[in-house]
């Protein structure tokens, strides 16, 4: 079974909007990764969050962590439509060498 | 530098026959790991090659296997396929920093 849930499920908002996307696990983690991907293709890794940090920002992305009530949440200022997708988080656990990932957010963006 | 390939993009197969699907990782990442894109079970974890050995596996059965060479290149293997093992098959590889790329995957559809 997966380790992640997120929500929302889905996620409609109209262009220039902001998007929050928020991530629950359930182990210890060494960092948490953000993806996007497009129609089933294959996923793009957007932003990487390590255990000790709290938030970390990249262009109109914004990461925030927090590692007591194992919870993240994606943050995606000023919606384009071009970031229709889904969106996924994955943890990495301590000796794991693997990703257990959350149940995504479609999210759409409407111009 | 080079991304990730994966290689074919697209297969149909009949139940019973056997597929292998192919990943060449990024050039000097020697950790390869595969995982299953399902409408319903999601993004799961099948298993995870460095330097030639599998270091993790996920919970799938025996039908499903896996090998890595010594370019890094891996191969993973479904015999008798199952209608149910249609499906999104992702290739990522890492360079142990906890990086994980993508690549585009292969759709397997079983009929």
């Amino acid at each position: 079974s997966q380790q992640g849930e997120e929500d929302p499920q889905a996620l409609s908002i109209q262009e220039g909007e902001n998007a929050t996307m928020n991530c629950s696990y359930k182990t210890s983690i060494n960092n948490l990764q953000w993806y996007r991907q497009n129609s089933g293709r294959g996923l793009v890794h957007l932003i990487l969050i390590r255990s000790n940090e709290r938030e970390k920002h990249s262009g109109r992305l914004r990461v925030t962590l927090d590692t007591s009530k194992k919870s993240s949440s994606l943050l995606i200022t000023a919606s384009r439509a071009a970031d229709t997708a889904s969106y996924f988080c994955a943890t990495d656990g301590t000796g794991f060498q693997k990703l257990v990932f959350g149940t995504g957010t479609r999210l759409l963006v409407s111009p | 530098k080079a991304g990730v390939t994966q290689t074919p993009r697209y297969l149909i197969k009949t139940r019973g026959q056997q597929v292998t699907l192919s990943c060449s990782p990024i050039s000097g990442h020697r950790s390869v790991s595969w995982y299953q894109q399902t409408p319903g079970q999601g993004l799961q974890f099948l298993f995870e090659y460095f330097s030639e050995t599998q270091r993790n596996k996920g919970n799938f059965p025996g039908r499903f296997s896996g090998r890595q060479f010594s370019n890094s290149r891996s191969e993973m293997n479904v015999s008798t396929l199952e209608l149910g093992d249609s499906a999104l098959y992702l290739c990522a590889s890492s360079g142990g920093q906890g990086d994980y790329t993508f690549g585009s995957g292969t759709r397997l559809t079983v009929v």
